[in-house]
């Protein structure tokens, strides 16, 4: 199971920011925090992720909490092309076994409006 | 620098036939995870493989489903005898690795649309 929760949906208005809040309280403390965004009938495309330290990248910034138990995405200025699905996902690391791997949750549809 | 190559993009199967999906990982890349996406719903973890070795299969159907990663060559996922619920999208990605380090960024390639009549 995800160990994420995001909200369903979201608006956004052409050329604002995009804030898109992400809850993980069960994360733990060698997990990363990825965030991925999917296009109607395209592959996931990898936005960013990180740790513990905001992160910023052409992209887009993530902001964790201290505690580590949410994040947000920020898209800083949004364009219409920017709509999609928005998948905030924790890496799961299995000590035993070595695996590690993303489990997807819903996400949010975010819609950029004119 | 080439992504995550997936073929083919589109495959067209009848019931009972067999389907074979291919992946080759980013240059540099040796880790390779399959996963698939049903119509209107969430990408699903199937399988996480290493050159020559499964690391986690733990979502793979039990049964019909096979994947591999030879030494050479693309990973293949395979699906014997499909049936009309395997229809669904099926996405490979890949990430190098670093022993003791889970911060790797992980790609995903455009998938493998199935669609089994």
């Amino acid at each position: 199971d995800a160990k994420t929760t995001q909200p369903t949906s979201m608006d956004c208005a052409e050329g604002r920011a995009a804030n898109l809040p992400c809850n993980h309280s069960t994360i733990s403390g060698n997990e990363y925090v990825y965030w991925y965004r999917q296009i109607h009938s395209q592959g996931p495309q990898y936005i960013i992720h990180g740790l513990k330290n905001n992160e910023t990248n052409e992209m887009a910034s993530l902001i964790i909490t201290e505690d580590r138990k949410s994040s947000t995405l920020i898209l800083p200025h949004a364009t219409l092309r920017d709509t999609a699905v928005y998948y905030c996902i924790v890496r799961v690391v299995q000590t035993q076994g070595g695996s590690e791997k993303l489990v997807f949750g819903k996400g949010t549809k975010l819609t950029v409006n004119p | 620098n080439a992504g995550v190559m997936q073929n083919p993009r589109h495959l067209v199967r009848r019931r009972g036939q067999e389907a074979r999906l291919r992946c080759s990982p980013m240059k540099g890349h040796s880790h390779v995870y399959w996963y698939r996406q049903l119509p209107e719903e969430g990408l699903k973890f199937m399988v996480y493989l290493q050159k020559e070795n499964i690391i986690d299969e733990s979502g793979m159907p039990k049964e019909r489903f096979s994947a591999e990663f030879p030494k050479e060559g693309p990973s293949i996922l395979r699906i014997q005898q499909v049936v009309r619920g395997d229809s669904a999208a099926y996405f490979c990605a890949s990430s190098p690795f670093v022993a003791g380090f889970s911060g790797n960024t992980i790609y995903f390639g455009e998938g493998s649309w199935l669609t089994v009549v």
